[in-house]
């Protein structure tokens, strides 16, 4: 079945450093692949995602680049600011299921 | 526009006690149907999905149950709670396909 794993757990970096967050899964059938972003005690939120048709996808300081071969998605924050620092998680789809799974989330910390 | 809402926000509940929280989407028709929890610090797990009226997919048995009797009415319900229901309960809708998933406030839940 379905199943994605995310990483690392935490992720600690200097402002105006790069962050990448990296996710496997093992359904090659999955085609979806979203990222949200939730800041504390808040919903989470899209902030970009990628079909599998797609390699790479980039949205100003952020980019997610996706290996159907590898079955690896990443998520690349560039130029991070204090306002990045949230729980970002990963995300995936099938259009067989409509299951729509995350995988555990990594805590980013920007430090001034 | 499409809306979301989910009540409600907060609730403690003693063990043993029901439970029924109600989700409800706004704008839209035949949404994909989504209940998350998640506890403190965790990562997102999804319960259960609809992607049409009655039809309920369960991925974590327990002790929770859903239903859903309108199109875009989704309720998670349970008989008699436990300790281990606590957490952060999300609703979510999505058009359905690869697009992406709207979340509702959230619920905390606490069992005490």
């Amino acid at each position: 079945g379905e199943n994605v794993e995310q990483h690392p757990s935490t992720l600690s970096v200097q402002e105006g450093d790069s962050a990448v967050i990296k996710c496997t899964y093992s359904d090659s059938a999955s085609n979806y692949f979203p990222w949200y972003k939730q800041e504390l005690g808040k919903r989470p939120q899209l902030i970009i995602d990628i079909r599998s048709n797609v390699g790479e996808k980039k949205d100003q300081r952020i980019a997610v680049t996706l290996n159907k071969t590898a079955k690896h998605f990443s998520l690349h924050i560039t130029e991070t600011q204090p306002e990045d620092s949230a729980v970002y998680f990963c995300a995936l789809l099938t259009d067989s299921s409509y299951k729509l799974i995350f995988g555990s989330g990594t805590r980013l910390l920007v430090r001034p | 526009s499409q809306t979301i809402h989910q009540w409600p926000a907060t609730l403690v509940q003693p063990v043993g006690s029901p439970l029924s929280l109600e989700c409800t989407v706004e704008g839209t028709s035949n949404p994909n149907l989504y209940w998350y929890r998640q506890a403190a610090g965790r990562g997102l797990q999804l319960l259960f999905y609809s992607v049409g009226i009655g039809q309920i997919s369960s991925e974590v048995p327990q002790n929770l149950s859903a239903s859903r009797p309108q199109d875009r009415q989704f309720i998670l319900s349970s008989k008699k709670l436990l300790l281990s229901d606590s957490g952060f309960y999300l609703c979510a809708w999505s058009a359905g396909g690869r697009t992406e998933a709207f979340f509702g406030q959230g619920t905390r839940l606490t069992v005490v």
